[in-house]
Formats: C-alpha cells, structure tokens, sequence
C-alpha cells in the first residue's frame, strides 16, 4: 500500500535556529513527493516538490527538501526559522495507480517557531 | 491570475439534509480534486474530475458524489448528513491529469458543520 508518514505531531524550534520536519514514504514506482503548508482558516499552499533530478529541492520561502532513496526519507529543511513559519506541514505523495491527480497526504506536522 | 475559489466558506446543516459545494479552479485548469480534512483522519481524497468526467474515486460512501462542468467548475455533494461529515472540504486544481505531474492548487475550503 502507498502511504506517508510523519513521525511528528509537532516540531519545536527557537527562532534563527534550522528546523526540520521529518517525512517517510511507501510507494511503488519513482516516488512524485510533495509539501505543502496550512495556516489557519487557509487551504493548503504548496511548498515544493520532487518529480526526478537533484536530491536537494528548492522550494518557496527559503524551504528546501531532501529526498533520500535508500532511507525512502524526503525531509523538509529550512537553514534559519520564523515566527511565521509557524504552521501545519503536510506531506504527500502522488498515487501512482491510475496515473492520476490523487494524492495521499501524511498526518501533518505543527510546526511552532518561538521567539 | 485569481486562485481556486470555494462557496460558501462556512456552511451548518442538520443531520438528514443534503448540501451542495461549489469550487472554481484557477483559469484555464481543467483537473478538479477534491479533499475531506478532519481532525481524526486527516487529509482524505475524494475524487477527481478532468475534463467532465470522473478519473479517480477515493473510498467513501455512495452519499458523495460530485460534477465537472463544461467550463470546470465543479461540484460536490453530500446526501443525508451525517455528524462525521463535518469537516473541512477542499478543492484543488491542476492544469492536467496525471501525466507529466503539474502540483494542484488548493482553494481556501469550505468548513462544513452538521448539528
């Protein structure tokens, strides 16, 4: 079965300081993986994704991601912090079955950023 | 360009009624999906539509259902309510269906209560 998993209901971390925000995935075939953000009373906004090519991806608002084959990790960076990335993370893959728009998301990560 | 939009924002039905979502994708995005966020179970896939016609189907009840029409927009509906349907219902865009992947983008949600 295709599925995500995020270890982490929620991720602490000081203001300035990198953060992470771990994600797993189970799929079959080459992986299509996505991040996407909520914010409160918000849809989701997407942050980045990785179809082929270069492990480290570059996404929107200073995010990065790192997708590791071998550990079927695809982790969530970001080098230093805002109080306004304070969110909910959400991490998803593309079903490959029927090679259609269906996503399958993970749990979601809250992320707290503190001052 | 204007986003994906959703109506209404909030809704409150009692059990037993039906309701009925709107969602208008972005301009010139033909793939419509849409998503059922509860606290319990997370982000849910629904369905897909592309060009009318529906391409994929999530696993959930006969109760919901759902259209594209000739300009993209689509709807969804829910008959006889129940309280576990209360949730977030969001609807995403794409311009394509599967293929080379394009991310969708996702509309603000429509909060639906069920008393």
């Amino acid at each position: 079965a295709q599925s995500v998993a995020q270890p982490e209901d929620q991720v602490n971390v000081a203001e300035g300081n990198p953060l992470t925000v771990k994600c797993t995935y189970s799929v079959s075939g080459n992986p299509y993986l996505f991040w996407y953000v909520q914010y409160p009373n918000r849809g989701l906004q997407f942050l980045l994704k990785y179809i082929t090519g270069d492990n480290l991806v570059k996404g929107s608002y200073g995010f990065e991601a790192e997708f590791n084959k071998s550990q079927t990790s695809f982790h969530l960076k970001k080098p230093s912090a805002l109080v306004s990335d304070s969110a909910l993370y959400f991490c998803a893959v593309r079903d490959s079955r029927g090679g259609y728009n269906k996503l399958i998301f993970g749990a979601g990560t809250r992320l707290a950023v503190h001052p | 360009k204007a986003g994906v939009t959703q109506t209404p924002r909030y809704l409150i039905k009692t059990r037993g009624q039906q309701v009925t979502l709107s969602c208008s994708p972005i301009s010139g995005h033909r793939s419509v999906s849409w998503y059922q966020q509860t606290p319990g179970q997370g982000l849910q896939f629904l369905f897909e539509y592309f060009s009318e016609t529906q391409r994929n189907k999530g696993n959930f009840p006969g109760r919901f259902s759902g259209r594209q029409f000739s300009n993209s927009r689509s709807e969804m509906n829910v008959s006889t309510l129940e309280l576990g349907d209360s949730a977030l219902y969001l609807c995403a865009s794409s311009l394509a269906s599967g293929g080379d992947y394009n991310e969708q983008f996702f509309g603000p949600g429509t909060r639906l209560t069920v008393l």
